[in-house]
């Protein structure tokens, strides 16, 4: 009874480093979503994706890239790693529908120096 | 600018007592929805509302939507300290997506 998993739990990179941060469900939803929480200041929405092949930006998309080629699979890119991607970053699935619950994934916590 | 106002953004009270929490908006939402979050977890889904005036209740938890459908408010009768965590309120706009306030922290103090 997986539901939705991260990797890593936790990573220090330095300036303008780049990583990816994977997240994989097996509730076969069609909807994920990657967010990124910030002391004091809640869930923010970098992207989303309703599906394979198809994403969209959130809320603070800036220096980050995403692909989805499966149902599974969503994984988020920085590309050039600044201090002020230092976050916990939350990965989610959900059915889509209004009303729905989304399932989020224990996090990463990453620390850019 | 944060489009959804929690407050009080931390919360310490003792086992026993009660205490509300507050969500507020100047935007109208299509369902509003509580989650949890303990430390190094992600956020759980406590209760999703979704008519104006809409009351929900979970055990010793009850939460309530506005007439407006702008803001919404989370009651916790009788505190334990297992309720200490974080809550975040989170309105829904379209495709499912969620716009969180800041969260409160609360800790129940035994």
């Amino acid at each position: 009874n997986a539901g939705v998993t991260q990797t890593p739990k936790f990573r220090i990179l330095k300036i303008g480093q780049s990583m990816t941060l994977q997240c994989t469900q097996d509730m076969n939803h069609n909807y994920m979503y990657w967010y990124r929480q910030d002391p004091g200041m809640g869930l923010k929405l970098i992207y989303y994706s309703v599906g394979a092949g198809i994403t969209d930006k959130g809320e603070v998309p800036n220096g980050y890239n995403v692909s989805r080629s499966t149902t599974e699979d969503f994984p988020l890119r920085l590309e050039l790693a600044a201090p002020s991607q230092t976050s916990v970053y939350f990965c989610a699935s959900g059915g889509g529908r209004f009303q729905e619950t989304q399932y989020f994934g224990p996090g990463t916590r990453l620390l850019v120096l | 600018t944060q489009l959804l106002e929690q407050s009080p953004q931390f919360l310490s009270i003792q086992e026993g007592e009660n205490l509300t929490v507050y969500c507020n908006s100047s935007s109208v939402f299509s369902s509003l929805q509580w989650y949890r979050q303990e430390p190094g977890e992600g956020p759980v889904l406590l209760v999703t509302v979704v008519t104006g005036g809409e009351v929900k209740k979970l055990k010793r938890l009850t939460f309530q939507f506005g007439d407006a459908r702008k803001d919404s408010s989370l009651h916790i009768t009788a505190a334990q300290p297992g309720d200490t965590g974080l809550y975040l309120c989170a309105g829904e706009r379209g495709a499912q997506k969620l716009v969180f306030g800041q969260g409160t922290r609360l800790t129940i103090n035994p």
